[in-house]
């Protein structure tokens, strides 16, 4: 119950294209969802964040939509850029504080 | 670059034996959290302080310690160190105590290799 699910495991897009990674979760005490951006030798970078009091955050190119119901929400990358390239990991934390678990990430290409 | 610090970059040991992994947060941060990250068990969630105090415990093995000194820096420390132990140790810092609405700031990393 504390997992979260996410697809797919590889995605490699053209430029310009649209980039799309979708997560799930089970945990009804999860509140609060961030997708962290991790390039090669780095660490994971807060990219975009949203609360289930919200079905859609747009920050530039990056959109997180949420759907409460279905216990799912997806980040979507428009315009895709060669820079985009790296590893995307959505997140889910509870109301408790306790608890902050990853997806197991999604290696993004995007071809020049 | 994050401004969260950490020590050493790298490390190679062997098994059974203990090593302390060190962690600066940014200034005026007041939260460190650890991460481990390996090919098998992708990015978990080891421990938390605030301002010096355990604030949340996630998958953190018992063989595995950590604190947080007076003036915020961390350490997490791993003992009987075994081959699956090998993974990057990632330490994050917030501002703020939770989880939530708090961003977190991650260092560049320890790479851990016990052969």
């Amino acid at each position: 119950q504390q997992q979260v699910k996410q697809s797919p495991q590889s995605l490699i897009v053209q430029k310009g294209g649209i980039s799309i990674i979708n997560c799930a979760y089970e945990n009804t005490a999860f509140d609060y969802f961030p997708w962290y951006q991790q390039f090669p030798g780095k660490g994971p970078a807060l990219l975009i964040a949203i609360r289930p009091d919200v079905s859609e955050k747009k920050e530039g190119r990056f959109t997180i939509s949420f759907n409460k119901s279905a216990k799912q929400f997806s980040l979507h990358i428009m315009d895709s850029q060669p820079g985009d390239s790296a590893t995307y990991f959505c997140a889910a934390a509870d109301n408790y504080g306790q608890n902050f678990v990853f997806g197991p990430g999604t290696r993004l290409s995007v071809l020049p | 670059d994050s401004g969260v610090t950490q020590t050493p970059k790298h490390l190679i040991t062997a098994t059974g034996q203990r090593v302390t992994l060190r962690c600066s947060p940014r200034s005026g941060d007041l939260s460190v959290y650890w991460y481990q990250q390996s090919l098998d068990q992708g990015l978990q969630f080891l421990i938390q302080y605030y301002n010096g105090e355990e604030r949340a415990k996630g998958n953190i093995l018992e063989r595995f310690s950590a604190q947080q000194f007076p003036d915020l820096h961390s350490e997490l420390n791993l003992s009987s160190l075994e081959l699956g132990d090998s993974a990057l140790y990632f330490c994050a810092s917030s501002e703020g105590g939770g989880f939530r609405y708090n961003e977190q700031f991650f260092g560049p990393g320890t790479r851990l290799t016990v052969l």
